[in-house]
C-alpha cells in the first residue's frame, strides 16, 4: 500500500477482554516495528520483525502481549486479558530493510486503545 | 540505556518566528531521527541524521556527534507547524529510544 496502515484506529474494550491490532506495512518493507505511547509518556519499543521472525521481543511489557507476522507482510499485535494500564496508542512502523542506520522509518497513524 | 532529553517541553511561538528544538542523548549513536506527530497521533519522519546538517524546505536539522546533541530549526514558522516534535536515537540496530517530545504551538 501507499503507507503503513493500522486497524482499528480506535478501540474501546472492557478490562479482561482480548484485543487484536493489525498493521499492514508498506509493500516490500521487510522490517516492521511496534511501539507504544502511553498518555503523557514517550514512545517505547515493543517488538521488531525481520520478515516473519521477531529477533527481539524484549520490549513486550508482559506475557499477555504477543505479536506475529505472516507472509512477511501483515502483523498482528494481540493483548490478552487487557488491563487499564494497556490503554495507549499502539504505533506500527516499517522500513525497507532492518536496522536504524540508513533507513527511513515510516509510521502508521496508530491504534488508540482504551481499556475501561 | 540511552537517555534522550528534549527541550523545551512546550513552545509557543508567533507565526513567522524562528524556532529551535533541542535534543541531547547520553550514549553514542549511529542515527538520530526527528519525527513530527500531529494531533490524532500520526507520526511522520522528518529527518534521519548521522552527521552534519540536513535541510528540507523550512526545516533544518543539525547534529553534533561529539557533543551528543541535535537541533531542529523551523524558519518562518506557520500555524500548520503546530505538532509534537520527537527526537529518537538508535545505535546501529532497530531499537529506537525516544524523547518525550516538544509540543509546538504556532499562533497566527
Amino acid at each position: 500500500g501507499a503507507g503503513v496502515s493500522q486497524s482499528p484506529s480506535n478501540k474501546v474494550t472492557e478490562k479482561g477482554k482480548d484485543v487484536e491490532l493489525r498493521c499492514d506495512p508498506i509493500s516490500g518493507h521487510t522490517a516492521l516495528y511496534w511501539y507504544r505511547q502511553s498518555l503523557g509518556q514517550g514512545l517505547e519499543f515493543l517488538i521488531y520483525f525481520q520478515g516473519n521472525s521477531a529477533p527481539d521481543k524484549s520490549g513486550l511489557p508482559s506475557d499477555r502481549f504477543s505479536a506475529e507476522r505472516t507472509g512477511g507482510s501483515v502483523s498482528t499485535l494481540t493483548i490478552q486479558r487487557t488491563q487499564q494500564e494497556d490503554s495507549a496508542v499502539y504505533l506500527c512502523a516499517s522500513s525497507l530493510v532492518a536496522g536504524v542506520t540508513g533507513n527511513t522509518i515510516y509510521f502508521g497513524e496508530g491504534s488508540w486503545l482504551t481499556v475501561v | 540505556k540511552n537517555e534522550v532529553e528534549q527541550s523545551p517541553q512546550n513552545l509557543t511561538a508567533q507565526e513567522g518566528e524562528f524556532i529551535t528544538i533541542n535534543c541531547s542523548y547520553s550514549v553514542g549513536i549511529s542515527a538520530l531521527h526527528w519525527l513530527q506527530q500531529h494531533p490524532g497521533g500520526g507520526i511522520v519522519s522528518l529527518f534521519m541524521l548521522s552527521s552534519g546538517k540536513k535541510k528540507h524546505g523550512r526545516l533544518i536539522a543539525t547534529i553534533n556527534i561529539q557533543e551528543k546533541h541535535s537541533s531542529l530549526h523551523i524558519t518562518a514558522s506557520h500555524p500548520r507547524d503546530s505538532a509534537v516534535y520527537i527526537c529518537a536515537v538508535g545505535l546501529g540496530s532497530y531499537q529506537l529510544t525516544f524523547g518525550k517530545g516538544t509540543k509546538l504551538s504556532v499562533i497566527p
